[in-house]
């Protein structure tokens, strides 16, 4: 089946710098994307959504674009702080699928102070 | 933002026995919650759709006699695990609807069976 797949698994960045985590997807009939948050041991955190006639979304301290030509998704992080050490997953929904989700494989941000 | 409960975080219990685990919308009512199973650094992965007063719709694969799913109203979904088996051992999360389609996840459950 199709999938959301993940360039990088894990992602180390210094304290203060921007951090940018990707997500590639395959279902070109997706048209709802979220990014989520967890933390060891707890469920997912909702951070940011965007849907497929959007190609840029900003939240705070965060921003997501999405370039459906290549059906790649992305989550900037500015100024990374070590409490957004986490695994961050991208998740995608077609409308004609309700709201059922299919997740990336996630991306392990670690934050060094 | 919305806030989704489950009960118990944590159970450990023997091989064959049941288990229960609660699920809960505490400041909005959602028609629709799903469950979710999660091995250790892995992604999550959808086990089922639970709706309110009709059967789940479970995913391919997915045991529906093993993974009992109640939705008795807008704000309880509850999954029980029957003749647990190590290997059902991992972290289930629920999650629940709220507006058109935004999901807000709960805390999770790990279930250890011995």
């Amino acid at each position: 089946g199709e999938s959301v797949g993940l360039h990088l698994p894990t992602l180390s960045v210094q304290e203060g710098d921007n951090s940018i985590i990707n997500c590639a997807y395959s279902n070109s009939a997706s048209d709802y994307f979220i990014w989520y948050k967890q933390e060891s041991g707890k469920g997912p955190q909702f951070i940011i959504d965007i849907r497929s006639n959007m190609d840029k979304r900003q939240g705070q301290r965060v921003t997501v674009l999405l370039n459906k030509t290549v059906k790649h998704l992305s989550l900037q992080i500015a100024a990374t702080q070590p409490g957004d050490s986490a695994v961050y997953f991208c998740a995608e929904n077609m409308e004609t699928s309700g709201s059922r989700l299919t997740f990336g494989e996630g991306t392990q941000l670690t934050v060094n102070p | 933002g919305a806030v989704v409960s489950q009960h118990p975080s944590r159970v450990i219990c023997k091989s064959g026995t049941s288990v229960k685990i609660e699920c809960r919308s505490l400041d909005f009512q959602a028609t629709t919650m799903f469950w979710y199973r999660q091995f250790p650094k892995q992604s999550l992965m959808l086990m089922a759709t639970s709706n309110e007063g009709s059967k789940a719709t479970y995913e391919q694969g997915v045991e529906k006699d093993k993974f009992l799913i109640n939705h008795a109203s807008l704000t309880l979904s509850t999954l029980t695990v029957t003749s647990a088996h190590p290997e059902d051992s991992s972290f289930y999360i629920c999650s629940a609807i709220r507006g058109p389609d935004t999901q807000y996840f709960g805390p999770g459950t790990r279930l250890t069976v011995l």
